[in-house]
């Protein structure tokens, strides 16, 4: 079983489409990620959330909009498509754990990637 | 604020020789450590971490890690190279402890080639 899915793996699209991109995780876990990987294979998170709550959402432009409808659902929505937001898109899971009032983060499990192509 | 830098983008080592990636950090708090693997056109799987204890991590593939505070490194290595190893590697400090939903930040990666 795939512990972290994304749908499409692969999205060819033309400029101005609004396109989505969902994420599901069968892990259990409570936090979830998008992260974009430039065409020199630089990864940078974009959004965090826990518990279906944003947590980290970085400077994204604002035609980018997760959602999480549970905690096991991560879907990014993207409108008005331009060409540099060609990229792969990763989703990712963890699971918060805590001691003695810590918060420690445990590892991340990444989706195979979405290969997105704006033209 | 954390930052990752792997020196060198691209190392190329023989089939059976000695593979060391190598990585530094910067952090303002004790860090949490890891090393990722991409094969071409797949996700990013786990080699290995380090977060606390034993400062010499062992993980898949018969990769391992030392974590150096003082030298503030944490070296990929493995000791026989196999031309299955060839991907490329990034090392990843943890955002921010003590707060949920942190985000790794990522190096710029490591290209490994392996030629026969």
């Amino acid at each position: 079983d795939t512990a972290v899915s994304q749908t499409p793996k692969y999205l060819v699209t033309q400029m101005g489409n609004d396109k989505s991109i969902k994420c599901e995780q069968n892990l259990g876990h409570d936090t979830m990620y998008w992260y974009k990987q430039d065409s020199k294979k630089f990864l940078k998170i974009m959004f965090s959330y826990n518990n279906k709550e944003l947590i980290i959402n970085e400077t994204v432009p604002n035609r980018f909009s997760p959602k999480s409808p549970d905690k096991a659902h991560l879907n990014l929505h993207i409108n008005s498509l331009e060409l540099g937001d060609s990229a792969v898109y990763f989703c990712a899971s963890s699971q918060e754990s805590k001691a003695l009032r810590q918060i420690y983060q445990e590892t991340q499990y990444f989706g195979p990637g979405t290969r997105l192509l704006v033209l | 604020a954390q930052s990752v830098t792997q020196l060198g983008s691209h190392v190329s080592v023989s089939e059976g020789a000695l593979v060391l990636l190598r990585c530094n950090y910067s952090s303002s708090v004790p860090p949490y450590l890891f090393w990722y693997v991409q094969y071409p056109n797949q996700g990013l799987q786990l080699l290995l971490k380090y977060t606390t204890g034993a400062t010499l991590v062992k993980g898949i593939n018969g990769f391992e890690a030392e974590f150096k505070k003082s030298e503030t490194s944490f070296h990929l290595t493995k000791p026989s190279a196999h031309m299955s190893d060839a991907a490329e590697y990034f090392c990843a400090v943890s955002g921010h402890l003590n707060q949920a939903g942190t985000a790794l930040i990522f190096g710029k990666g490591t290209t490994l080639s392996v030629s026969s």
